[in-house]
């Protein structure tokens, strides 16, 4: 069965600040890994997607890498800002494609 | 693209009586789409997957007979709580499965439903 697991479950920062956030998953049969952003009482808002051939995807400050042999995947922020408070997931798709499987989550406190 | 909507975003009700929740992709069809919920400061958690024209397959421990989802064309998903009670009180996020342009595939997700049940 697969498991993902986030770490930290917390953390905050100053502004500016670089920063990684980790993920990792008991299964290396995975279709694609996402990470999303979710603001307190709202939807999901897709980050960035790496598909399993791929090793990093970048968007912006952000980029995500992703090792699939090792069951690893981060999420680096550069120079962060306020508005990036937010809860992070990592979620993975598994290969047929009928199941995403989230983490708890990172929440993420970035003061200025 | 590739927007899903949800309605309605909140919804209070009385235990015992029953709240529809729709899903609904407003620029692609989607033969699948997925009910999640999440309950405060957790992740998300599958319930169901419903493929359009049949039956939903539910995760282990979901109550298939009190989390109704009707899966009735490739662009509506409906998830109907019956008879809900207090510990009901969640908040339900659908998505929307799609091979957007012969792509990779992705699940796209709506904004959620808060609901509550007092």
């Amino acid at each position: 069965k697969q498991e993902v697991t986030q770490i930290p479950a917390a953390l905050s920062v100053p502004e500016g600040e670089n920063l990684v956030l980790n993920c990792s998953f008991t299964d290396s049969a995975i279709y694609n890994l996402q990470w999303f952003r979710q603001d307190p009482g709202k939807g999901l808002t897709s980050l960035l997607l790496i598909q399993s051939s791929q090793r990093e995807q970048t968007s912006g400050r952000l980029n995500a890498s992703l090792d699939k042999s090792s069951g690893r995947s981060t999420l680096y922020i550069a120079a962060s800002q306020p508005g990036d408070s937010a809860t992070y997931l990592c979620a993975v798709l598994n290969q047929a494609g009928t199941a995403l499987i989230f983490g708890k989550g990172t929440t993420l406190s970035v003061s200025s | 693209g590739a927007v899903v909507s949800q309605h309605p975003s909140r919804v209070i009700c009385k235990s015992g009586t029953s709240v529809k929740i729709e899903c609904r992709s407003l620029d692609f069809q989607a033969t699948t789409m997925f009910w999640y919920r999440q309950f405060p400061k957790q992740s998300l958690m599958l319930m169901a997957t419903s493929n359009e024209g049949s039956k939903a397959t539910y995760e282990q421990g979901v109550e298939k007979d009190k989390f109704l989802i009707n899966h009735a064309s490739l662009t509506l998903s409906t998830l109907t709580v019956t008879s809900a009670h207090p510990e009901d009180s969640s908040f339900y996020i659908c998505s929307a499965g799609s091979h957007r342009g012969g792509a990779s595939y992705e699940q796209y997700f709506g904004p959620g439903t808060r609901l509550t049940v007092t």
